[in-house]
């Protein structure tokens, strides 16, 4: 009953590495999203896809790319690494249209760029 | 500009006791507001879902209301025990592609 699987849990970078966080979920939902949460805040949308080949920018899209090539898989890309990309970062998954049904999480990739 | 709010950020409480967590939101025009939970280290959990013509969903202990008018929701927890601790976010679902505006969440600490 795997849901949401990111990887990796946990990883420190160096201002400049580039690196990316993987996200896959085996429910065969159409509606993928990528957030990041910083201490004593909210979550905030980074980008999300509404399906295989379809992706749209959320609040905080700079400095991150992605790419959705299956149903499954929805990696995020960290070009160019900066200190203020400290945060843990969060890929969830909705089925159908994706504001009618909750959003499964998964547990997180906390990065530090030092 | 869409803003979700929760206040207090903290909130700790005896055992047994009935409690109420508060949501705001500046847009009125939402399709739904969720109820989330947080645990140390872990991503969230769903645990209720109000769509914008209900005014209130129920599951166990928990009742969530929204008042779309005065930009209002509450999150009611019945009987807390130990176990509810942890941090509970709100968050408006703004278009249908399922953009979600959270809110900053508020740590609930239940003492036995």
């Amino acid at each position: 009953n795997a849901g949401v699987t990111q990887t990796p849990k946990f990883r420190i970078l160096k201002i400049g590495q580039s690196m990316t966080l993987q996200c896959t979920q085996d429910m065969n939902h159409n509606y993928m999203y990528w957030y990041r949460q910083d201490p004593g805040m909210g979550l905030k949308l980074i980008y999300y896809s509404v399906g295989a080949g379809i992706t749209d920018k959320g609040e905080v899209p700079n400095g991150y790319n992605v790419s959705r090539s299956t149903t499954e898989d929805f990696p995020l890309r960290l070009e160019l690494a900066a200190p203020s990309q400290t945060s843990v970062y969060f890929c969830a998954s909705s089925p159908g249209t994706g504001g009618w049904q909750p959003q499964h999480f998964g547990d997180g990739t906390r990065l530090s760029i030092l | 500009k869409q803003e979700v709010t929760q206040i207090p950020a903290a909130l700790s409480v005896p055992e047994g006791e009935n409690l109420v967590l508060n949501c705001s939101f500046t847009d009125s025009a939402i399709y739904n507001l969720q109820w989330f939970r947080q645990d140390p280290g872990k991503g969230l959990t769903s645990l209720l879902l109000i769509q914008s013509s209900q005014r209130e969903q129920t599951s166990g202990r928990l009742n969530a209301s929204l008042d779309k008018s005065s930009g209002r929701s509450t999150l009611y927890i019945a009987a807390s025990q130990p176990g509810d601790s942890a941090t509970y976010l709100c968050a408006g679902l703004y278009n249908q592609g399922g953009k979600l505006i959270f809110g900053q969440g508020t740590e609930l600490s239940v003492k036995p």
